[in-house]
């Protein structure tokens, strides 16, 4: 079946500095979807890809969906201490509309 | 606007017993997605309803879990003869169409199996 993999699985670092994680499928996905999740809490949508190659920017965060629609990476710029929180990525294969989430990246700063 | 809810908040329940939880998705909502998420993994993908009908059971890991949505709004996750392996966060999302559209996450239930 269908595997979304996603790197690293943990994250720690220095408010200012940039974090980026990567999101893998092992079939074509129709979209993409990324999701935060603070401790806690539940997943809440972030941003949808659909395009092949597709880039799309919230502020400090930019999303990528690659050419093949099989992987995805989340950049943040500049990360502050709000942007603490664990990062899925989630999609359905291009033949059915299920969701198939990602480990998630946990992703820690510090003051 | 209300959000999705989800009853009960959380729920212990001894081995071997059988459990209902609750989904109210966004009015409107076609889609519900239940899912199952453990500590430190992403969301686990159980059963999907596109109206009353379940368009995709795949994920349900054994037939001790059977979910409804009779009337195409609130649904029912069931279990039956609970496993302390079952132990996990429940989650409810609803959207407004199939596979492509944002979901929007209810805050859970934390089931305890003793």
């Amino acid at each position: 079946g269908q595997q979304v993999m996603q790197i690293p699985q943990y994250q720690h670092v220095q408010e200012g500095e940039d974090f980026t994680t990567y999101c893998n499928s092992s079939t074509t996905l129709s979209n993409i979807q990324w999701y935060k999740q603070r401790p806690g809490g539940h997943p809440v949508f972030l941003i949808q890809l659909v395009k092949s190659g597709e880039v799309k920017k919230q502020k400090r965060l930019t999303f990528q969906f690659g050419e093949a629609k099989k992987n995805s990476s989340l950049h943040i710029t500049a990360t502050q201490t709000t942007d603490v929180g664990t990062y899925f990525c989630a999609g359905p294969p291009w033949n059915n509309n299920d969701m198939r989430f990602g480990a998630g990246t946990r992703l820690t700063v510090k003051p | 606007g209300a959000g999705v809810s989800q009853t009960p908040s959380n729920k212990v329940t001894e081995k071997g017993k059988y459990v209902e939880l609750r989904c109210d998705p966004i009015s409107g909502h076609t889609a519900l997605y239940w899912y199952r998420q453990s500590l430190g993994q992403g969301p686990e993908f159980l059963i999907y309803f596109q109206g009353t009908g379940a368009a995709d059971d795949s994920g349900l890991p054994n037939d001790r879990f059977f979910a409804v949505r009779p009337e195409g709004s609130v649904s029912t996750l069931k279990i039956q003869r609970t496993e302390r392996g079952d132990s996990a966060v429940y989650l409810c999302a609803s959207s407004l169409g199939p596979g492509g559209n944002e979901q929007f996450f209810g805050p859970g239930t934390r089931l305890t199996v003793l």
